[in-house]
């Protein structure tokens, strides 16, 4: 059983251009959330999406946006890339409404460097 | 902001117990607790989460304090492949999708040979 899916693993972009990070979900999950880990941090939390809508949002920028698909894939997107989003995307999957949850599963991410 | 206090880092030897400290002195009600780890260029990986009583599982045990205003994470015998950071985190009841983790800066666990 496959785990959380990101692509790419690893990205280098020039400031000011634009990126799109993708996830997939763990099978069985339809909630996907993101985050960003800067080096030597812990993960900030980014956005949440089910039923391909944003249900809540951390203390992020409208430059990062997201979109969640029918098969509950969900891609993370990044405009005017700033030296500072250099970090550790990771995407994150849940079950929702399935009773006890064990949290969530976490993809290995995706390391964006922005020169 | 993080509702949780953890030790920077933490040495253990191999093949003895680590025992992992957290403090959430201003823990709600219907607030569990949860652990996570992260080995070095992974995502986090979910160790165990509790409410109020001690919990165990094929990896660890949660140990909660009556107040639950803290709690111990054992790693009953820690191997190298232990070596992680550690976090702790309170979160309100999980059936909720609009409730998300805040992560502190977590424990830096070493186990040394």
């Amino acid at each position: 059983d496959a785990g959380v899916t990101q692509s790419p693993t690893h990205l280098i972009k020039t400031r000011g251009q634009q990126v799109t990070l993708r996830c997939s979900p763990k099978s069985g999950h339809d909630t996907v959330s993101w985050y960003q880990q800067a080096l030597g941090q812990g993960p900030q939390f980014i956005f949440q999406y089910y039923e391909e809508e944003e249900r809540q949002r951390g203390n992020f920028p409208d430059r990062f946006s997201g979109h969640q698909f029918p098969n509950y894939s969900s891609e993370l997107n990044v405009n005017a890339l700033l030296l500072g989003d250099s970090a550790l995307y990771l995407c994150a999957s849940n079950p929702t409404g399935t009773g006890r949850n064990y949290g969530y599963t976490f993809g290995s991410g995706t390391r964006l460097t922005v020169v | 902001d993080a509702k949780t206090t953890q030790p920077t880092s933490m040495d253990c030897a191999e093949g003895r117990a680590a025992n992992l400290p957290c403090n959430h002195s201003t823990i709600s009600g219907n607030e569990y607790v949860y652990w996570y780890r992260q080995i070095h260029s992974q995502g986090p990986q979910y160790i165990i989460h509790g409410l109020k009583n001690n919990e165990t599982n094929e990896m660890a045990s949660l140990i909660i304090t009556e107040d639950r205003k803290s709690s111990t994470l054992i790693l009953p015998h820690a191997t190298l492949r232990d070596t992680a950071v550690y976090y702790c985190i309170v979160r309100v009841a999980p059936d909720n999708y609009g409730q998300n983790f805040v992560f502190g800066p977590g424990t830096r666990l070493s186990v040394l040979p």
